[in-house]
């Protein structure tokens, strides 16, 4: 069975540029989560959905920042402009539901660096 | 305010030493608790969880924690560990929502 599938696994991009991370959960899921991963900060939640409806969006860091899910396959994360403080690993991460025990999936990570 | 607080951002041990790595949360409800692991480069993956019933559990590798209630602590354990269980590892809460400690890198001297 796939797990979370995320596209681009590297990116390198200048700063202002449009940067648009892509995800696919694990079939069935219903919970998506977003994370950032950096060394000053660790491992923050920056937006969940929950039968693609955003549940929390209070990790987003200001309005530069965007995410959608469309459907239940597919989420994006968009940064425009980018900036270089916005170099990180992005996570996005699946469960089914936020019930009980329910464990979150994570995908490989979208390693982004903003020159 | 539900947070989470791993004591220890760097812990150096040698091989078949006993490791304890601490978590402590704070939420007034009810909560899932799980400790993931991330080898280097790699993505985080369970370890274990506990959602109810027996507060001690058992995870994959050797590694366990005790969920003690009272103390708002979910510790976790492995009794002797090997050069390849170098890794950072995160405790996560559950409560109104999945939040992250700040991770605890290990280092295992062969």
């Amino acid at each position: 069975d796939a797990g979370v599938i995320q596209s681009p696994r590297h990116e390198v991009t200048e700063m202002g540029q449009e940067v648009t991370l892509r995800c696919k959960p694990i079939s069935g899921h219903n919970s998506l989560f977003w994370y950032r991963q950096t060394m000053m900060r660790g491992l923050e939640l920056l937006i969940y959905f929950n039968n693609n409806v955003p549940i929390d969006d209070s990790g987003m860091p200001e309005d530069r920042f965007s995410a959608k899910m469309p459907n239940a396959s597919f989420s994006t994360l968009k940064i425009q402009p980018s900036e270089p403080r916005d170099s990180a690993v992005y996570f996005c991460a699946s469960s089914l539901g936020q019930g009980n025990g329910n464990t979150i999936y994570f995908g490989e990570g979208s390693w982004l660096t903003v020159v | 305010a539900q947070s989470v607080s791993q004591h220890n951002h760097h812990v150096i041990l040698s091989e078949a030493a006993s490791l304890e790595l601490g978590c402590n949360y704070s939420y007034g409800g009810t909560v899932n608790l799980f400790w993931y692991v991330q080898y280097p480069g790699q993505h985080l993956q369970l370890l274990l969880k506990y959602f109810s019933g027996d507060p001690l559990v058992k995870g994959i590798k050797g590694f366990e924690a005790e969920f003690i209630k009272s103390k708002f602590s979910f510790n976790l354990r492995k009794p002797s560990v090997q050069w390849s269980d170098t890794a950072e590892y995160f405790c996560a809460v559950r409560g109104f929502k999945t939040i992250f400690g700040a991770g605890t890198r290990l280092f295992v001297k062969a």
